[in-house]
């Protein structure tokens, strides 16, 4: 079957780093998403990830290792409005999009 | 660029009645548009994509005589809950990408539907 395992919460503090890490195991792989959505909001696009390696984008950057099947998302410089959940998710060989449940991230003073 | 609007934003309705939501990619041709379903503290579910001008393809154990999908448009589709019942109250979500299967999906803002 398919699956995708990305931690359920996690904390950190304001003006930190995170790192929130994604793992999969899908019937093919044609890119990976992270989207960020804020409680009672539709999901909005953070980055895409086809090439193994890291693409940085202003505070978020986000790497993919293919072989190993994972992926995390970087955020620096955490600002209070980054309280949100985080999605992961991976387009299979169907190009479908294969869903994490998403990691709710939340920022303490 | 890439804005996609969901309306209503929130609807209340009587079981028994029906409620259509519309999606529209404001500043793009969306050749196809998603339909997801999202309970609380839950993932995204997709219930069905549709292509401008064909029919839509359901998601297994998603009724389609129940949600009906209309993609009349490469800037409109619309998701019809027929025959509400309480059970069928989520947070509805558009997306629609414009080219082909491996281009971003963008988001509508999401629909709230509440069946009482």
């Amino acid at each position: 079957g398919q699956n995708i395992d990305q931690p359920t919460e996690m904390t950190a503090t304001e003006g930190a780093i995170v790192q929130i890490n994604c793992t999969y195991q899908t019937s093919g792989f044609n890119g990976l998403f992270w989207y960020q959505q804020h409680a009672g909001e539709a999901p909005t696009f953070l980055s895409y990830n086809v090439l193994d390696g890291l693409e940085e984008k202003g505070r978020f950057s986000s790497f993919l290792s293919r072989s190993k099947g994972y992926s995390y998302l970087l955020l620096k410089e955490l600002q209070m409005k980054d309280s949100a959940s985080y999605l992961c998710a991976v387009m299979d060989s169907n190009y479908q999009l294969i869903w994490g449940a998403g990691t709710k991230l939340i920022i303490k003073p | 660029g890439a804005v996609v609007s969901q309306h209503p934003s929130r609807v209340i309705c009587k079981s028994g009645t029906s409620v259509k939501i519309e999606c529209r990619s404001l500043d793009f041709q969306a050749t196809t548009m998603f339909w997801y379903r999202q309970f609380p503290k839950q993932s995204l579910m997709l219930m069905a994509t549709s292509n401008e001008g064909s029919k839509a393809t359901y998601e297994q154990g998603v009724e389609k005589d129940k949600f009906l999908i209309n993609h009349a448009s490469l800037t409109l589709s619309t998701l019809t809950v027929t025959s509400a019942h309480p059970e069928d109250s989520s947070f509805y979500i558009c997306s629609a990408r414009a080219g082909g299967p491996q281009e971003t999906q963008y988001f509508g803002p999401g629909t709230r539907l509440l069946v009482l």
